[in-house]
């Protein structure tokens, strides 16, 4: 139990455009979901906390207006990066905590975003 | 949330006991001891978490010293697939409680 997928698993995109990530709680519901950003060989920073229905709480230095976060259903949050560029290409990973009986977060698998 | 240091890598024959360490000296009387893992280009997977007293699950083992301020992740019988960085992270157990990952150990098993 306690499954969280992500979608795409990889993207490539033109720089300018705009991308997103789903992220998906399939077994449980997901009362706070969190964001990540990887970079090569670096740990996991968090991005922002997003609870269902209401706004997403941005770590300092993280641009609300370039990463959006809607999280409207307690099993679905995505993640769209505005005008991307070749300085957004990352790992970007979601978690999520919820009703699973236990503290801690379940992760997504990842998101390699490649901006060319 | 408590810092955590661990050593920067480690190796560790297979078959043989992995003993990953753990320091948390500032740890508060409500924070939990979690314990991650992230194998090359993959979300991190939980292993084990605790608060006070030891736990054992069918991954690993979490000792925690009395006073709480150390802990060590042992996973009995390394594999192959084991390799991974492995993190340690003092944290709440709120569903909003955040996880603040630090650089982990990074460890190699061997042939």
């Amino acid at each position: 139990g306690a499954v969280v997928s992500q979608h795409p698993s990889r993207v490539i995109c033109k720089s300018g455009t705009s991308v997103k990530i789903e992220c998906r709680s399939l077994d449980f519901q997901a009362t706070t979901m969190f964001w990540y950003r990887q970079f090569p060989k670096k740990s996991l920073m968090l991005m922002a906390t997003s609870n269902e229905g209401s706004k997403a709480t941005y770590e300092q230095g993280v641009e609300k207006d370039k990463f959006l976060i809607n999280h409207a259903s307690l099993t679905l949050s995505t993640l769209t990066v505005t005008s991307a560029h070749p300085e957004d290409s990352s790992f970007y990973i979601c978690s999520a905590t919820g009703t699973s009986g236990r503290g801690g977060q379940f992760f997504g698998p990842g998101t390699r975003l490649t901006v060319l | 949330d408590a810092k955590t240091t661990q050593p920067t890598s480690m190796d560790c024959a297979e078959g043989r006991a992995a003993n990953l360490p753990c320091n948390h000296s500032t740890i508060s009387g409500n924070e939990y001891v979690y314990w991650y893992r992230q194998i090359h280009s993959q979300g991190p997977q939980y292993i084990i978490h605790g608060l006070k007293n030891n736990e054992t699950n069918e991954m690993a083992s979490l000792i925690i010293t009395e006073d709480r301020k150390s802990s060590t992740l042992i996973l009995p019988h390394a594999t192959l697939r084991d390799t991974a960085v492995y993190y340690c992270i003092v944290s709440g157990t709120g569903t909003a409680s955040k996880l603040t990952f630090g650089t982990g150990t990074r460890l190699q098993v061997t042939l």
